[in-house]
């Protein structure tokens, strides 16, 4: 939907690079959902987000991943020291507060892809 | 934890004719339902969801699925595929409650359409 804005739309990162992907969610929408999909495969769980809390984190690999959501701005996944199999698509979402991915709309993703 | 499988990975079908998609899940309850399009280079587009009620489903463009609880199934369908309808069509389901923001992706499903 683009109502939720990603960008960049590409990104190329040398490995040992950081990588930044912004995305603002929809107007009126205070939760963010990120995920990944992996070259042939389906979208995977990373994390969820709320304004300035993190909810839920489980998909997130331990190292050099991390996520935010200031009170003003987009949310930030931030992948630091890349490596090449951290290509992939990073997608996000937005829903109003309780509504989870029942009302969710995903924004158009971000391909990166890690040379 | 619930699972998706996508059993077909690409079907071919000529333009005009009938679709129909597989989605079977793994999960002791009745989950939440979904089908998604990703077509080249874009985000994903809800077509449509189940919760509750009528089994039979239907979305946009066309499309419809069908819920059937005794074989753990919600198959995608359409009676006459167009042009535009090439795409990646992926189901995913959802645990009802607290986290329901934790969508589970199948592999995908890869539609060619010929003339």
């Amino acid at each position: 939907n683009a109502g939720v804005m990603q960008n960049p739309r590409h990104l190329v990162r040398r490995r040992g690079q950081e990588a930044r992907l912004r995305c603002s969610p929809m107007k009126g929408h205070s939760h963010v959902y990120w995920y990944r999909q992996l070259p042939e495969e389906g979208l995977k769980f990373m994390v969820y987000l709320q304004k300035e809390n993190i909810i839920d984190e489980s998909g997130m690999p331990k190292e050099r991943f991390s996520a935010e959501f200031p009170k003003e701005g987009p949310s930030i996944l931030r992948i630091q020291q890349v490596v090449r199999g951290d290509s992939a698509a990073y997608f996000c979402a937005s829903s109003r507060p309780g509504q989870g991915m029942t009302e969710a709309f995903f924004g158009q993703g971000t391909r990166l892809t890690v040379v | 934890a619930q699972s998706v499988t996508q059993p077909d990975i690409h079907i071919t079908v000529s333009e005009g004719a009938s679709l129909e998609l597989r989605c079977n899940y793994s999960y002791g309850a009745t989950p939440y339902l979904f089908w998604y399009v990703q077509s080249p280079g874009q985000g994903l587009q809800l077509l449509l969801k189940y919760f509750s009620g009528d089994t039979l489903v239907q979305g946009i463009k066309g499309f419809e699925a069908e819920f059937k609880r005794s074989q753990s199934s919600f198959n995608l369908r359409k009676p006459s595929v167009h042009w535009s309808d090439a795409a990646e069509y992926f189901c995913a389901v959802a645990v009802p409650g607290s986290n329901d923001y934790k969508l589970s992706f199948g592999a995908g499903t890869t539609v060619t359409v010929r003339a």
